[in-house]
């Protein structure tokens, strides 16, 4: 089946830093991706779409300037948290698909970002 | 808005049947979803019901879709200690477009 891969799986820095995440559709081409950060106990919430080659689109109250998304080929994306606060500390998950070819997103195994 | 709602937490003993309940606000969603997420660990999708069906049958899952009442239920059959996880609800309006999830409910099952 279709494998997404996230690196790192854990991250700590320190305030004020920033933090790159990368997404990988390991053996298929994902023309869409999603971010998703997910706070304990609470649901998923979506925070960007990007598709390859263009911009993200950004959900409401995301910082788009916080979290830079770059989808620069069909199995790469990164999220880069830039001069990360402590409460930017979240699990982060991406998700791939192929929007023209099936509905179901493949899931990364989420990466933990603690902000010191 | 849309709106995904979940019971908290669920505990049963191994072996008996499990239901998670779910209901949800927009009557546009087409697909719905059951993810699991294992401690540390992504979503895994068990399974997903169109909106035209009422039940859906995988082994030891069925998917009840009631959709006059938005509720949606996830049964597991003979639940295992390895069923033990968060299960989220989620919908989507179209096949690829956003999801959006409810808070999961934690299944905890006991030997």
């Amino acid at each position: 089946g279709a494998v997404v891969s996230q690196h790192p799986s854990w991250v700590i820095c320190k305030s004020g830093t920033s933090v790159k995440i990368e997404c990988r559709s390991l053996d298929f081409q994902a023309t869409t991706m999603f971010w998703y950060r997910q706070f304990p106990k609470q649901s998923l919430m979506l925070m960007a779409t990007s598709n390859e080659g263009s911009k993200a689109t950004y959900e409401q109250g995301v910082e788009k300037d916080k979290f830079l998304i770059n989808h620069a080929s069909l199995t790469l994306s990164t999220l880069t948290v830039t001069s990360a606060h402590p409460e930017d500390s979240s699990f982060y998950i991406c998700s791939a698909g192929v929007p023209r070819e099936s509905y179901e997103q493949y899931f990364g195994p989420g990466t933990r970002l603690t902000v010191t | 808005g849309e709106d995904v709602e979940q019971s908290l937490f669920l505990s049963v003993r191994e072996g008996d049947s499990s239901v998670i309940n779910c209901t949800y606000t927009d009557s546009s969603s087409t697909y719905l979803y059951w993810y699991k997420q294992e401690p540390g660990a992504g979503l895994q999708l068990l399974t997903y019901i169109f909106s035209n069906m009422d039940m859906k049958q995988d082994q030891r899952l069925t998917v009840l879709l009631n959709k006059k009442d938005k509720h949606l239920s996830l049964r597991i059959a003979d639940t295992q200690t390895g069923d033990s996880a968060i299960y989220f609800c989620a919908e989507s309006i179209g096949g690829y477009s956003t999801l959006t999830f409810g808070k999961g409910t934690m299944l905890l099952v006991s030997p």
